[in-house]
């Protein structure tokens, strides 16, 4: 069954270092997402992108925070300048985008980030 | 602004008993619920998905339902076994983004 894949599954990083998030939606997806979940905290949306623009965006993702397609299969997120307050794990998703709202968001395994 | 709340916060059972995960949302005006199982340190596997015309779903010995006009669905469990151990997460989705609940923390005694 296709999923959702995520790399790095740990990443570990310096306070002001930039970071690049990858993930790989299903192959016929059209809609993918950023989520983040704190340590003990809800799952929180931060992003979502079509068409090669960002569809929906929360509070969280500020200037610090960037998405990006740069091809056909990847789809990362890039944190600019971290702070210890971002992290978190992170997950990726994609939806077919038909039936729009009726569709499942399918979820990547997470990458956790640690900012020291 | 949309809330998720889920109670309990926690809870343990004894193994084959029947349970049931509770879960409220503030605005009705959802396109669906998600019931989310996620093991400690994991990714998110989705369980269940009721539409928001949709009063029920099942699958196997889970069965999620929904009443939208009161904001609340509850998420039933049968015959419980020390798999099902795990983190429940209730999520509503409007527009491109999901809100999720704190999550039950469910721990089957063996």
């Amino acid at each position: 069954e296709p999923e959702v894949t995520q790399t790095p599954s740990h990443q570990v990083t310096q306070m002001g270092q930039e970071v690049i998030l990858r993930c790989v939606p299903i192959s016929n997806h059209l809609y993918f997402y950023w989520y983040r979940q704190i340590l003990g905290q809800k799952v929180e949306f931060l992003v979502s992108f079509y068409n090669n623009e960002i569809s929906e965006k929360s509070e969280i993702f500020d200037d610090q925070f960037s998405v990006e397609r740069p091809d056909g299969s990847n789809f990362t997120l890039k944190i600019r300048s971290t702070k210890l307050e971002d992290s978190a794990m992170y997950f990726c998703a994609s939806s077919t985008g038909q039936g729009r709202g009726r569709e499942t968001q399918y979820f990547g395994p997470g990458t956790r980030l640690l900012v020291l | 602004k949309q809330e998720v709340t889920q109670i309990p916060a926690a809870l343990s059972v004894p193994e084959g008993e029947n349970l049931v995960l509770n879960c409220s949302f503030t605005d009705s005006a959802i396109y669906n619920l998600q019931w989310f199982r996620q093991d400690p340190g994991k990714g998110l596997t989705s369980l269940l998905l009721i539409q928001s015309s949709q009063r029920e779903q099942t699958s196997g010995r889970l069965n999620a339902s929904l009443d939208k006009s009161s904001g609340r669905s509850t998420l039933y469990i049968a015959a419980s076994q020390p798999g099902d151990s795990a983190t429940y997460l209730c999520a509503v989705k409007k527009d491109d983004k999901i809100i999720f609940g704190k999550g039950t923390r469910l721990h089957i005694l063996p």
